[in-house]
């Protein structure tokens, strides 16, 4: 079946260590986005990526980096340099209508 | 800056009909999308508006009018695993880039 395949479930990081999060779809769509959810917040976007090899920054870049070296994969960082990383992060891919379907998502806890 | 507006929470009866209002100020807008999230999971697409006027599919139904910065999602013959949390999010365009850009979502909860 086709569908965005998030990995893992639950994640722990500890002080100092960078992680990253994977993102898989087999939807053949283009556009690929990174999303954080805090509680009463709703979905900022952290990256996304319309083509191979092109990514832009959302609103909420600082202290996380991605990479899309393929279509299919678009893995997001977690880095040392974000100092509040506790949430639930989401990927989400579309096609050219702009509709986006969602991964079951990642929840990050900092140990 | 974009600004989007939904209330935090509202409750309904089983069988009633609800209305979940979105207001929202941005620019470069290319349409509104309606998204459902249970607790704990990924937001399902619920509906999609880019031209003013009402889609109806089965219980759920939006309405758009652009000119006043407006959209509401309604839903009928409500039911308990209705109770969700509903995500209103406007398309925008620039620089070539189309983006989602949420709002922070109303909590419906559905009782006997």
């Amino acid at each position: 079946d086709g569908g965005i395949t998030q990995s893992p479930k639950y994640l722990f990081r500890k002080e100092g260590q960078n992680v990253t999060l994977s993102c898989e779809q087999n939807l053949n769509h283009d556009a690929m986005y990174w999303y954080r959810q805090d509680p009463g917040q709703g979905l900022r976007l952290i990256y996304y990526s319309q083509i191979v090899n092109d990514f832009q920054k959302g609103d909420i870049a600082e202290g996380y980096s991605v990479s899309r070296e393929k279509k299919e994969s678009f893995p997001l960082t977690v880095t040392s340099a974000q100092k509040n990383p506790t949430a639930f992060y989401l990927c989400a891919s579309s096609r050219t209508d702009n509709i986006q379907y969602f991964g079951a998502g990642t929840r990050l806890s900092v140990l | 800056g974009q600004n989007i507006d939904q209330p935090t929470e509202m409750t309904a009866t089983e069988g009633a009909i609800v209305q979940i209002n979105c207001t929202y100020q941005t620019s470069g807008f290319n349409g509104l999308f309606w998204y459902q999230q249970h607790a704990g999971e990924a937001p399902t697409f619920l509906s999609y508006n880019v031209l003013d006027g009402l889609e109806e599919k089965g219980r759920f139904s939006s309405f758009l009018s652009r000119s006043k910065g407006y959209s509401y999602l309604l839903l009928k013959e409500l039911q308990m695993k209705d109770s969700a949390s509903y995500l209103c999010a406007v398309s925008l365009t620039y620089s070539g880039y189309s983006t989602l850009t949420f709002g922070k979502g109303t909590m419906l909860l559905v009782s006997p």
